[in-house]
């Protein structure tokens, strides 16, 4: 199994829709991440969490939201999807502990299409 | 605030040739640590490279070489006798190592690399 998963891999949605995409991991680390990434933009950050009871705002988080479930659980969700969040986005983990730094582990994606 | 800077957009080589994937990063923090990843077309993001700041020795592994400069503020990737599976996104990457907002990681806009056979 996977050390970061994310559900669902593909998604067709359409406008107006809510959605939700969903990050497990195993890792035990205790700082979660959601980027998008975009053609020609990079990975950009919508939100971020250092724990339960920590979310942050990233640099694109209009339109979104999350929930920190657990230490092991991070969603994301587009509340009323637009074609404009047509994206792949990522989710990534981190450990606090930085002696040493292990650096960051990958989801492999989820795909989502809004029409 | 932190920032990477990949000015190439796009490269085109033949097989065999040597390529070099430039990265340029701002920061005002003296620990950070410094990342590149390959992005092939099935969209997974593939670790290859972590480097922090104390260490400048530039590394090789295999056909892959990183040539790390603080002066210039450059974590140039190198790879030779390039191959067609070395097609992909390259992205390079920073995080600042002294916490809170700052330990996010803040990534270029990635380079796209063709290798023609």
């Amino acid at each position: 199994d996977a050390d970061v998963t994310q559900t669902p891999r593909n998604r067709i949605t359409k406008t107006g829709k809510r959605i939700m995409l969903e990050c497990s991991q195993t890792k035990g680390h205790d700082r979660m991440y959601w980027y998008r990434q975009d053609p020609g933009l990079g990975l950009r950050l919508i939100y971020y969490s250092f724990d339960v009871k920590d979310i942050n705002k990233g640099e694109i988080s209009d339109g979104y939201s999350v929930s920190r479930q657990a230490q092991a659980k991070f969603s994301l969700s587009l509340e009323s999807a637009i074609p404009n969040q047509t994206a792949l986005y990522f989710c990534a983990t981190s450990d606090s502990d930085r002696n040493p730094f292990r650096g960051y582990t990958f989801g492999s994606g989820t795909r989502l299409t809004v029409v | 605030a932190q920032k990477v800077t990949q000015a190439q957009t796009e490269i085109s080589v033949v097989e065999k040739e040597d390529v070099t994937l430039d990265c340029v990063y701002e920061t005002r923090d003296t620990t950070y640590y410094l990342f590149w990843y390959k992005q092939p077309p099935s969209g997974e993001l593939v670790f290859l490279i972590r480097r922090n700041s104390f260490d400048e020795q530039n590394e090789i592994s295999g056909r892959y070489s990183w040539n790390f400069q603080k002066s210039t503020s450059s974590f140039n990737f190198t790879i030779t006798a390039s191959q067609v599976v070395d097609s992909a996104v390259y992205f390079c990457a920073l995080s600042e190592e002294t916490g809170g907002a700052n330990s996010k990681l803040t990534f270029g806009k990635g380079i796209t690399l063709s290798v023609r056979p």
